[in-house]
């Protein structure tokens, strides 16, 4: 079965640093890789997804096959970029919608 | 475009009661997906269903159930409710054929006491 690992359950920055949140997953075959993101009481929305390659707030994410890693970065953290972050995975072929989700990272940037 | 609305926003509900949740997604999309969020677990899928039917289902018990009908709109009902149901319940709805992106509801904040 997949599995999606975020290590980090809290992160605080300073503003202007940069940030990475951390993401490893554990699947066998071509994964479709996501992030999410939480602000405070809004719903859960999708930041980027990998086949988009895009940069999204600032937000990059790079999937790493060989170290089966999809790590969340950012050069110069803003303190509106605090929120839950949750990476998320869904097996190619008949996933569907089913998405396995890791436990997420809360991420506080300070002023 | 309307989000997804899932209501009621709160229930509480004693032990060994059932309940039942609604979802209605953003109109044209054809699947809906449900999650159960515990500070404990997580994010956990709970069934995804299109056009009706019940395309995929994560590990929960026979007491968690769904349905989906035909104008796309899912309920979700829980039976014998246990003290450890006590969850938000997440929709989420997507076009359906080929996954592109989730679109999530704001939940549905159960309380089993």
């Amino acid at each position: 079965a997949q599995r999606v690992t975020q290590p980090e359950k809290l992160l605080s920055v300073f503003k202007g640093a940069p940030v990475e949140l951390k993401c490893n997953y554990s699947y066998s075959g071509s994964p479709e890789l996501f992030w999410y993101v939480q602000y405070s009481r809004q719903r859960l929305q999708l930041l980027l997804r990998h086949i988009s390659r895009e940069s999204i707030k600032g937000f990059t994410a790079d999937l790493n096959k060989g170290e089966t890693s999809f790590h969340l970065k950012k050069p110069f953290a803003q303190e509106e970029d605090s929120a839950m972050y949750y990476c998320a995975l869904i097996r190619g072929g008949t996933s569907y919608g089913k998405l396995t989700f890791g436990q997420g990272t809360i991420l506080t940037v300070h002023p | 475009k309307a989000g997804v609305t899932q209501t009621p926003r709160y229930l509480i509900k004693t032990r060994g009661q059932q309940v039942t949740l609604s979802c209605s997604p953003i109109s044209g999309h054809r699947s809906v997906s449900w999650y159960q969020q515990t500070p404990g677990q997580g994010l956990q899928f709970l069934f995804e269903y299109f056009s009706e039917t019940q395309r995929n289902k994560g590990n929960f018990p026979g007491r968690f159930s769904g349905r989906q009908f035909s104008n796309s709109r899912s309920e979700m009902n829980v039976s014998t409710l246990e003290l450890g149901d006590s969850a938000l319940y997440l929709c989420a709805s997507s076009t359906g054929q080929v996954f592109t992106e989730a679109f999530f509801g704001q939940g549905t904040r159960l309380t089993v006491v």
